[in-house]
Order: C-alpha cells, then structure tokens, then sequence
C-alpha cells in the first residue's frame, strides 16, 4: 500500500524560509516530486528527487532519504506568491509508474 | 514544451446525467494517462490508470461502471461520469507521460475541470 503524510498547514513570513516534511511508505518507490498548486489550478512541477541528497534549483530546494523514507521542500526568500498548496507524490516502480500523491500542505505567508 | 489540454475546464449538469471529459497531449504521445480526483482542501486522489488500446486499470474503491475512461488513440483519453449524482462534484485533473522510460521525469497535468452536479 501507499501512505504518504505532510503537515496539513504551515504559516511563515515574507523573506523567511520555510521547511515542509514528507514521509512515505510505499510497496514500490522510483522516485519523488513536489508540486505547487493555487485554489483551483492544476500542479505544477517544482522538483524531482531520485537519488538520496539535496537538489536545488533556484529559491526552491528538495532534499531525499531513501533509507528513511523521508523527503523535505525547502523555499527560500518566501513571497507572497509562495502562498499555496504543496504536493509530495511517490512514482512507484510498476510498469505504469503510477504518481500517487500526499495529503499536501497548504502554505499561508504572510507580510 | 508538453502540454496536456483538458476540456471542459467547468461544467454544470443536472442529476441522474452522464458528463464526458476530454483529456489530449497536444505535441506528445501519450500512452499511459492518470485520471485523479481532488475534493476542497484536499490532495490529488488517483482513480484510474489509463493505457491504449487497453482497459484502464481502477484504483482501490473507485466504480469502473461510473467512472468510464476510454483511451482511444494516443493522444486522447476520456473520463465519463455517469449517471452523476451532487456527491461526484469535485475537481478531476487529467495527466500524461510521454513514455514508459524510467528517465523520464515529469508528468504532465491537464487545466483540471470543475464539476458540478446540481
């Protein structure tokens, strides 16, 4: 089965940086991303991870831990524009390579 | 680029209606497409996996029979509610992969369509 849990909600401010965890536990892994998605638009692509490490691109970073099944989206020099929901989702290793999404976490910045 | 286009991006229907959904990869390939569904504040839940030329394959709990998908060629799939009822109003976001390679990254999502069922 696939269980894969983010915090609900996260609050920060304009210019901090933020940290949004997820874990996962999945009968099949090959490999993790993270999207941004507004009230009532499709996701959008921020980041892909499949090999253990940091991978950065530009005020966006994410991070993996296969052995621990732990994964984190770090956003830097938070905007107002930030303020959305942020989506962790498992590819699993079938041959449809299914993506099976987390419960997402809606991120409120404020001025 | 790839993009996917979905259509209708809303749409309203009485009770008891069938409602059809298109989902195109407008300068890909595709033959493997996701149907998800996305209730208020909360995440993308997948329905059913769907493959030309072949049956889609339904998620856990989903009805096959309510939830018709057809993937007819490859660059079109489409998700039918029938018989809708005001418990099936959600948001549905279609994606796409352009092929089964394991080093290919990103999925490709649809607008998403807004139903309502009144």
């Amino acid at each position: 089965g696939q269980n894969i849990d983010q915090p609900t909600e996260m609050t920060a401010t304009e210019g901090a940086i933020v940290q949004i965890n997820c874990t996962y536990q999945t009968s099949g892994f090959n490999g993790l991303f993270w999207y941004q998605q507004h009230a009532g638009e499709a996701p959008t692509f921020l980041s892909y991870n499949v090999l253990d490490g940091l991978e950065e691109k530009g005020r966006f970073s994410s991070f993996l831990s296969r052995s621990k099944g732990y994964s984190y989206l770090l956003l830097k020099e938070l905007q107002m524009k930030d303020s959305a929901s942020y989506l962790c989702a498992v590819r699993d290793n079938t041959g449809f390579q299914k993506l099976v999404f987390g419960t997402g976490t809606r991120l409120l910045v404020s001025p | 680029g790839a993009v996917v286009s979905q259509h209708p991006s809303r749409v309203i229907c009485k009770s008891g209606t069938s409602v059809k959904i298109e989902c195109r990869s407008l300068d890909f390939q595709a033959t493997t497409m996701f149907w998800y569904r996305q209730f208020p504040k909360q995440s993308l839940m997948l329905m059913a996996t769907s493959n030309e030329g072949s049956k889609a394959t339904y998620e856990q709990g989903v009805e096959k029979d309510k939830f018709l998908i057809n993937h007819a060629s490859l660059t079109l799939s489409t998700l039918t509610v029938t018989s809708a009822h005001p418990e099936d109003s959600s948001f549905y976001i279609c994606s796409a992969r352009k092929s089964r390679s394991p080093g290919e990254t990103e999925a490709f999502f649809g607008q998403g369509t807004r139903l309502t069922v009144v």
